[in-house]
């Protein structure tokens, strides 16, 4: 149980064209949503909280516009990467925490989206 | 800020070798604990957890003892084998502005089982 199934795995797209990554949690609804960035042999940075039905929570010095999050439903996340340039180039990873467990309950990952802005 | 300090690799042992993976934590309040295992060019996965003192986490002959005196988590295991080859990232659960809860990462130990 609780897997996370994130789509694409991979993208490789020209500059300034805009791309959208899915998040879906398979067998559980996830109230909240989290959306890391990941550089080659570094740790994950997170990005943002999504939460279903609001707007998302950004961390400091991420941009919204740039990074555009929807949680439309209780199963489903998208983060867009508006305009992107190849510095956004990276490893985007999601992650969902099942919402009738509560707190305190790990996160569970998708496989993630490596993503190469040419 | 609440952090995590992760002992640096990269970690390079023989199978069936004993392995320790040092990690501190600095936190307020109570912050459960966690073990993420990441192979190439997957996601994380969650290896064990512990959400308060004394607890012990364990998983697939991995395990980890939450302790508060100390602020520590070190993830041990008796016995590698070449299939553990991974990155293992330690984390502990931080609250956010929005009520929600955020993990907080350390910068994850490059793990390499040779047969």
């Amino acid at each position: 149980g609780a897997v996370v199934s994130q789509h694409p795995s991979r993208v490789i797209c020209k500059s300034g064209t805009s791309v959208k990554i899915e998040c879906r949690s398979l067998d559980f609804q996830a109230t909240t949503m989290f959306w890391y960035r990941q550089f080659p042999k570094q740790s994950l940075m997170l990005m943002a909280t999504s939460n279903e039905g609001s707007k998302a929570t950004y961390e400091q010095g991420v941009e919204k516009d740039k990074f555009l999050i929807n949680h439309a439903s209780l199963t489903l996340s998208t983060l867009t990467v508006t305009s992107a340039h190849p510095e956004d180039s990276s490893f985007y990873i999601c992650s969902a925490r099942d919402r009738v467990k509560g707190r305190n309950q790990p996160q569970h990952f998708g496989d993630g989206t490596r993503l190469s802005i040419l | 800020g609440n952090s995590v300090t992760q002992m640096e690799g990269p970690v390079t042992l023989s199978e069936e070798a004993f392995l320790t993976i040092n990690c501190t934590y600095t936190a307020t309040g109570y912050p459960s604990l966690f073990w993420y295992v990441q192979y190439p060019g997957e996601g994380l996965q969650l290896l064990l957890k512990a959400t308060k003192a004394d607890d012990k986490g364990s998983n697939k002959g991995f395990e980890a003892t939450y302790r508060k005196e100390t602020t520590s988590f070190h993830l041990e295991k008796g016995s590698v084998q070449v299939s553990d080859s991974a990155v293992y990232f330690c984390a502990l659960s931080s609250p956010t502005q929005g009520g929600s809860e955020k993990l907080v990462f350390g910068k994850g130990t490059k793990l390499t089982v040779n047969p």
